[in-house]
């Protein structure tokens, strides 16, 4: 157990919906990192909020944005489903700086 | 583009064999390498590597870099069914996002009793 959450496990949406994925950090963690795996691929750098401020992003279209709030925790929310982002979505929370990572469970999200 | 390459992409061995998982890089300003095992869905930390020829060891695992060359290895012996995982590989250069790992697409190993 790393101590990072997130919800909901698994969702299914349909194409054209928005949807919200939330984490938790880990108790003491100022930086929140998401993360987008497809099935049979590694994990794929969204975004990453420091001190409630973007600041850091991957090739993701801004369809994909996030929140990051007071007490560390973060949203990330994707507008206009597409079929191919169905994936697993990860959450990693750290101190700024820090070496290491620690990963949520992650949310199983379809887009039918 | 900064991309990272593991192989095999999958591996079957029988419990008690040795195996040796690869993993090679390009990226600019190369900062550290970890290693993470995903049996389900969150990734667990293995190891970080920083510096060459520097053994890091836990166990039965041990991994070690090559800066020179551009890669690293990961080592199981005495391989265990609950070894059975996909082994990631990723690589954090220094500017940017502290926190932006470049994930390889993983070794699907599966231990055999």
């Amino acid at each position: 157990e790393t101590g990072v959450t997130q919800s909901p496990t698994h969702l299914i949406k349909t194409r054209g919906q928005q949807v919200t994925l939330r984490c938790s950090s880990q108790s003491g963690h100022n930086t929140v990192s998401w993360y987008q795996q497809a099935l049979g691929q590694g994990p794929q750098f969204i975004f990453q909020y420091y001190r409630e401020e973007e600041n850091g992003r991957g090739n993701f279209p801004p369809r994909f944005s996030g929140l990051q709030f007071p007490n560390y925790s973060s949203e990330l929310n994707v507008n206009a489903l597409e079929l191919d982002d169905s994936a697993l979505y990860l959450c990693a929370s750290s101190w700024q700086g820090s070496t290491e990572a620690f990963f949520g469970q992650g949310t199983r999200l379809t887009v039918v | 583009e900064d991309k990272v390459v593991q192989s095999p992409l999958s591996l079957v061995v029988h419990e008690g064999d040795t195996v040796t998982l690869n993993c090679s890089y390009e990226v600019t300003n190369f900062r550290s390498l970890l290693w993470y095992k995903q049996e389900k869905k969150a990734p667990t930390f293995l190891f970080m590597l920083t510096s060459s020829g520097i053994e890091k060891k836990s166990g039965r695992l041990s991994s070690i870099l090559d800066k020179k060359e551009l890669f690293s290895i990961l080592n199981i012996t005495a391989t265990q069914t609950g070894d059975s995982a996909v082994y990631l590989c990723a690589v954090r250069n220094y500017g940017g996002a502290t926190n932006k790992l470049i994930f390889g697409t993983g070794t699907l190993l599966a231990v055999q009793p």
